[in-house]
C-alpha cells in the first residue's frame, strides 16, 4: 500500500481564497482523522470521520472550516475563505477499526501558506 | 482541562549514550499512551503503544514507562545514534479514537 497520500504538498494562497486540501486514507482503514501542526499550537486535532460520518468536529476552529468523506478513499478540508492565520501544515491520518496498537498512519502533510 | 507537557527545549546528547524523554499528562486517565516519531517535513510515526496495566514495554534500542500514579511517561532511547534525531510526540489515550498529542521534545543526538 502507499500510505496516507495527501494533496497538494505546498499550497501557497491570498487572503480570502479558498483552499482544498486532499487525502486518501489506506485502504481498509476505518477511520480517518484531520490535524492541523504549528510551532505554537503544536498537532492539534481537527475532526475525525468513522466510516465516512464525521464523529467529533469539535476541533475545527470555525465555520471558515468544513470537511467531507464522500467515500471511504477520499477526503477533503476545505477553508473558504482563508486568512493568514491559517497557515499551518495540513496532516490527514487513517486506522484500521480494530487494530493491535491502534495507531495512526499519517501523511505527509500540506503546507498551507496563506499571505 | 486535559494538559499533555513535554520538555519543549531541544534534548542534545552524544552519540552511544541513553535519551530519556518525559510525557506529562493532568486532568485525565488514560488507558493508553502512544509514542510517535517525527521528522522535519514528514507525518509522525508510531512507535509503541503501552497501556495503563504495563509498567514498561521494549521494542529493540527503544524503552517506554508509564506510571499512572506520577501521571508520567517516559520513553528511552539506549545506545542513541544520530539517525534517532527527530521529535518525539507523546499521545496519552483515554480510548477514544481520537488521539491528543504532546507538542513534542526534539532530540538531537550528535557523533
Amino acid at each position: 500500500d502507499a500510505g496516507v497520500i495527501q494533496s497538494p504538498r505546498h499550497e501557497v494562497t491570498e487572503m480570502g481564497q479558498e483552499v482544498t486540501l486532499r487525502c486518501k486514507p489506506i485502504s481498509g482503514h476505518d477511520y480517518l482523522f484531520w490535524y492541523r501542526q504549528t510551532m505554537m499550537r503544536g498537532l492539534e486535532l481537527l475532526i475525525y470521520f468513522n466510516n465516512n460520518v464525521p464523529i467529533d468536529d469539535s476541533g475545527m476552529p470555525e465555520d471558515r472550516f468544513s470537511a467531507k468523506m464522500p467515500n471511504a478513499s477520499f477526503s477533503t478540508l476545505k477553508i473558504q475563505p482563508s486568512e493568514p492565520r491559517d497557515s499551518a501544515v495540513y496532516f490527514c491520518a487513517s486506522r484500521e477499526k480494530t487494530g493491535a496498537y491502534n495507531e495512526q498512519f499519517f501523511g505527509p502533510g500540506t503546507r498551507l501558506t496563506v499571505l | 482541562s486535559q494538559k499533555i507537557e513535554q520538555n519543549s527545549e531541544a534534548l542534545n546528547i552524544q552519540e552511544g549514550k541513553t535519551a530519556t524523554l518525559t510525557c506529562n499528562y493532568t486532568n485525565y486517565s488514560p488507558a493508553y499512551l502512544q509514542w510517535y516519531r517525527q521528522d522535519p517535513g514528514r507525518g509522525p510515526v508510531f512507535l509503541l503503544l503501552i497501556r495503563e496495566n504495563e509498567k514498561e514495554k521494549r521494542k529493540e534500542r527503544l524503552k517506554v514507562t508509564f506510571d499512572t500514579t506520577l501521571k508520567q511517561s517516559l520513553f528511552h532511547i539506549t545506545a542513541s545514534q544520530p539517525a534517532d534525531s527527530a521529535t518525539y510526540l507523546c499521545a496519552p489515550s483515554t480510548g477514544r479514537r481520537a488521539l491528543t498529542f504532546g507538542s513534542g521534545t526534539r532530540l538531537q543526538v550528535q557523533p
